[in-house]
């Protein structure tokens, strides 16, 4: 089945350093990838998607390529800020009756310190 | 626009108890998913939901089940409680049961089993 994997956190980092989560999936077919953000006590807001191979979702500073060639999806920012600071998880959707259906990773801890 | 409401934010049971979660979608929202976050097992898909039918189900036991109403409202109950069910459950809604419609979650019921 499907399966979404990314790097185990905290990463911890100073303001203005530069961020990358790697995401990695396995999926039949072709997938759509997306980033979510939690922030505390909030639910999941999207950050990003990408539908195709070589789509490049972007947000609020934030980048990821879809990769199909090496099944990834990295989250990239350039500078970050303490505001950056949350839970990020990298999801995707499947088959095509099955687009409210997300699959998710683990989740990324990022803390950005002054 | 009010986003995606969701009823009680908390919620305290003991075992055997049965409960029942309430999630108002995003007005004109036809389309409702449900997952539960748990430290442990992360985020995981429980049901999807469209125009009052249920399109997806995940991987729970049948303790779990939900409903959609007319006005797209939908509700998720549990039966039999089990320690193991503590979790954040999280409710999400779109436009309709389509890749593009992006899934807008509430912020959550955090549901506490004794």
């Amino acid at each position: 089945g499907n399966s979404v994997t990314q790097m185990e956190g905290p990463v911890t980092l100073s303001e203005e350093a530069f961020l990358t989560i790697n995401c990695t999936y396995t999926a039949t077919g072709y997938p759509s990838l997306f980033w979510y953000v939690q922030y505390p006590g909030e639910g999941l807001q999207l950050l990003l998607k990408a539908t195709k191979a070589d789509d490049k979702g972007s947000n609020k500073g934030f980048e990821a390529t879809y990769r199909k060639e090496t099944t990834s999806f990295h989250l990239e920012k350039g500078s970050v800020q303490v505001s950056d600071s949350a839970v990020y998880f990298c999801a995707l959707s499947g088959e095509t009756d099955s687009w409210g259906k997300l699959q998710f990773g683990a989740g990324t801890q990022v803390v950005v310190t002054p | 626009k009010a986003g995606v409401t969701q009823t009680p934010r908390y919620l305290i049971k003991t075992r055997g108890q049965q409960v029942t979660l309430s999630c108002s979608p995003i007005s004109g929202h036809r389309s409702v998913s449900w997952y539960q976050q748990t430290p442990g097992q992360g985020l995981q898909f429980l049901f999807e939901y469209f125009s009052e039918t249920q399109r997806n189900k995940g991987n729970f036991p049948g303790r779990f089940s939900g409903r959609q109403f007319s006005n797209s409202r939908s509700e998720m109950n549990v039966s039999t409680l089990e320690l193991g069910d503590s979790a954040l459950y999280l409710c999400a809604s779109s436009l309709a049961a389509g890749l593009l419609n992006e899934q807008f979650f509430g912020p959550g019921t955090r549901l506490t089993v004794l």
